[in-house]
C-alpha cells in the first residue's frame, strides 16, 4: 500500500523568507502523481501544485516550487517570499496513475508565517 | 460561487439523531468523494462515486450511508453515531477519464461540515 509521510508537524517562517516543507512517500508504482494541498482556517482544501512522476522537471507555480526526487521518493515544497496568507495546514498527497483520483494524504504540516 | 459546496457548515447531533450532509459540485465532474478529517490524522477516504455508482467503500461503518442521486449531488446520511465520529467531513469531486491534460487526477474540495456528536 502507498504511504505518505510528512515528518514536520509544524513549521514557521518569517514573512518574505523562504521555507521548505518535506514529504516522503512509498510506492512500487512507476507512474503516479504527487500533490501539495493547502488548508487555511476556512477549511477548504486548495490545490497548490501538482507533479507527474514521469516528468523530470520540477513543477513551479509562482512562489511555489517542488523538489521532486523520484529515486529517493521525496517531494518537498518550497515557498519563496512567504506571505501572511500562506499560513495554513499543508498536505502532501499521492495518487496512482491507474487509480484515477484516489488520493493518499500525509499527516499535514502546520505552517505559521510571522510578520 | 465555489465549485464544491457543502451544507451545513456545522452540525451538532446526539447519538440517537438522524441527519444528512449535503455536497453539490458545479464543475461538471463525474466523480465525487467523502473524506473524514480527524485531528492529528491524515484524511481518510470513505466513499467514492463514479458516474453515480459507488466504486469504493473503505470499510466504513454502516451508520454512515452515502447517496449519489446524480453526478452533481452527494449525500452522507448519519444515524446512531458515536462520539468518535466527531470530525470534519470533506466532499470532493474530480473529472475521471480525461486523457492527458491538467484536469486529470485533480480533486476539488468543499469547505467541509464540522460534525460534533454528543
Amino acid at each position: 500500500a502507498q504511504t505518505v509521510t510528512q515528518s514536520q508537524p509544524e513549521m514557521s517562517v518569517q514573512e518574505a523568507e523562504t521555507v521548505t516543507l518535506s514529504c516522503t512517500y512509498d510506492t512500487s508504482e512507476s507512474d503516479y502523481y504527487l500533490f501539495w494541498y493547502k488548508q487555511p482556517p476556512s477549511r477548504q482544501m486548495i490545490l497548490v501544485i501538482r507533479q507527474e512522476a514521469y516528468k523530470q522537471q520540477n513543477a513551479t507555480e509562482n512562489r511555489f516550487s517542488v523538489n521532486f526526487q523520484k529515486a529517493a521518493k521525496s517531494f518537498s515544497l518550497k515557498i519563496s517570499d512567504s506571505q501572511l496568507g500562506d499560513a495554513a495546514m499543508y498536505f502532501c498527497a499521492y495518487s496512482r496513475e491507474t487509480s484515477g483520483s484516489r488520493l493518499t494524504f500525509g499527516e499535514g504540516t502546520q505552517l505559521t508565517v510571522n510578520p | 460561487e465555489t465549485g464544491v459546496t457543502q451544507t451545513p457548515r456545522h452540525l451538532v447531533m446526539g447519538m440517537t439523531n438522524k441527519k444528512s450532509l449535503k455536497c453539490e459540485q458545479h464543475l461538471g465532474h463525474n466523480a465525487m468523494y467523502w473524506y473524514k478529517q480527524s485531528a492529528k490524522k491524515p484524511l481518510e477516504l470513505m466513499f467514492v462515486y463514479n458516474f453515480k455508482e459507488q466504486t469504493e467503500n473503505n470499510s466504513v461503518p454502516s451508520r454512515f450511508s452515502p447517496e449519489c442521486p446524480n453526478s452533481s449531488h452527494l449525500f452522507l446520511h448519519l444515524h446512531t453515531l458515536q462520539p468518535e465520529d466527531s470530525a470534519l467531513y470533506l466532499c470532493a469531486s474530480s473529472q475521471e477519464g480525461v486523457a492527458g491534460g491538467l484536469a486529470k487526477n485533480i480533486q476539488y474540495f468543499g469547505a467541509g461540515t464540522r460534525l460534533s456528536v454528543l
